[in-house]
């Protein structure tokens, strides 16, 4: 499971309050990322992480922000919840190969079910 | 960006029946995984398959990316099979970010 923690699990929040949710690597992958997964559509990723303090924007970032202060967390903050929010959360990182091994391939954390009211 | 087209959407099977999920995409790429979410929700790598042919047990899958397309085989289908399926894509140059299709809901009947 490459060591990838989410917190918390379930949260239910009302609209308009400030939601911040965590995801814990302990492996030092440089890559990590966040998802949203809404019937229909698959996961779509929301931001990124391709090292310390340095973040980029996903195909539904708005609405989210991300922080990054060491590389074993990647926080995911919804500045001002809103129904739309809802949905299922998952974090992942990228796990390369070494020098002989052309693989890249990514791993989720369990996810975080938000409900936001 | 690129898109990702998994069919069928649904598929009932009966077990030990064989069956063949399709992936296809819009553009080139040098990135492709293949994910199983189980019932209780967790996302399972299964293949990084950017190019030909890997086998896992029961599972195969085969990636022509000159002609951008991935197939997912499950053979003697079993009721811990059941869950979606779903196909990723994308460039390891771009950060490796990935574009996930919308997946395949796989049952298995005992």
């Amino acid at each position: 499971d490459a060591g990838i923690t989410q917190s918390p699990r379930h949260k239910v929040t009302e609209t308009g309050t400030p939601v911040t949710l965590r995801c814990h690597q302990t492996e030092n992958h440089r890559y990590m990322y966040w998802y949203r997964q809404d019937p229909g559509h698959g996961l779509r990723l929301i931001h990124y992480s391709y090292g310390v303090k340095d973040t980029d924007k996903g195909e539904v970032s708005d609405g989210y922000s991300v922080s990054r202060s060491k590389t074993e967390d990647f926080l995911l903050t919804l500045e001002s919840a809103t129904s739309s929010q809802t949905s299922v959360y998952f974090c992942a990182i990228n796990q390369a190969g070494g020098p002989w091994d052309y693989t890249d391939t990514q791993y989720f954390g369990p996810g975080t079910r938000l409900t936001v009211l | 960006g690129i898109q990702v087209e998994q069919s069928p959407p649904d598929l009932i099977l009966q077990e030990g029946a064989n069956s063949t999920l399709r992936c296809n995409f819009s553009d080139s790429v040098n990135n492709l995984q293949w994910f199983h979410q189980n019932p209780w929700g967790q996302l399972i790598n299964l293949f990084y398959i950017p190019s030909g042919t890997k086998q896992n047990g029961r599972l195969s899958a085969t990636t022509v990316a000159t002609e951008r397309y991935s197939l997912l085989y499950i053979s003697s289908s079993q009721t811990t099979d059941s869950g979606v399926y779903f196909c990723a894509v994308g460039l390891t140059s771009n950060d490796y970010k990935l574009s996930f299709g919308a997946g395949t809901t796989v049952t298995v009947r005992a």
